[in-house]
């Protein structure tokens, strides 16, 4: 079935270092792809997504390409800040079924 | 952004008792009311989707007798995990979403069951 896999955590940077957190995912047919953040003690929260092969999404100067042939949606960020520590989660959306599959999250700390 | 809240937020109860966990969405109506439970560090598992005013939709390996769902409104979705037992003990999520395709989260319940 269609599943998710994400870097194990947690991942520790220094405020302004560069992030990367890998993402591969296994689906039939064409997937949407998503990254959700989750703040101490928030709900989830919709980061970015990608519905396509070769989309990128981007918000708040994280970013993440849609690539079909690795099957990857690795997420980006240039420069961190201590603001940016919490809990991310890769998932995608089968074709037309609007359900979401989620990988088993990555905590990020970053410190000052 | 979309505003949705979960009561209570977190509950202990004890072995074979009933708990009651309700999600409402404040300001936007919810036509589809998905539930998930995630244990510590693990992913978000898929319970159930419900619309309103049907029965909910189960995943598989999802007793519906021991999880009941009632979405009775666009804003007030229950689910209700009767005879608890330890092995419930989890974080339970709802998600609603609204007809435009985003879907949104509640802050997740902690059940411990004793």
């Amino acid at each position: 079935g269609d599943s998710v896999t994400q870097m194990e955590g947690p991942v520790t940077l220094s405020e302004e270092a560069f992030l990367t957190i890998n993402c591969t995912y296994t689906a039939t047919g064409y997937p949407s792809l998503f990254w959700y953040v989750q703040y101490p003690g928030e709900g989830l929260q919709l980061l970015l997504k990608a519905t396509k092969a070769d989309d990128k999404g981007s918000n708040k100067g994280f970013e993440a390409t849609y690539r079909k042939e690795t099957t990857s949606f690795h997420l980006e960020k240039g420069s961190v800040q201590v603001s940016d520590s919490a809990v991310y989660f890769c998932a995608l959306t089968p074709s037309n079924t609007g359900k979401l599959i989620f990988g088993q999250g990555t905590t990020l700390q970053v410190k000052p | 952004g979309a505003v949705v809240s979960q009561h209570p937020s977190w509950v202990i109860c004890k072995s074979g008792t009933s708990v009651k966990i309700e999600c409402r969405s404040l300001d936007f109506q919810a036509t589809t009311m998905f539930w998930y439970r995630q244990f510590p560090k693990q992913s978000l598992m898929l319970m159930a989707t419900s619309n309103e005013g049907s029965k909910a939709t189960y995943e598989q390996g999802v007793e519906k007798d021991k999880f009941l769902i009632n979405h009775a409104s666009l804003t007030l979705s229950t689910l209700t995990v009767t005879s608890a037992h330890p092995e419930d003990s989890s974080f339970y999520i709802c998600s609603p979403k609204t007809g435009d395709y985003e879907q949104y989260f509640g802050p997740g319940t902690r059940l411990t069951v004793t």
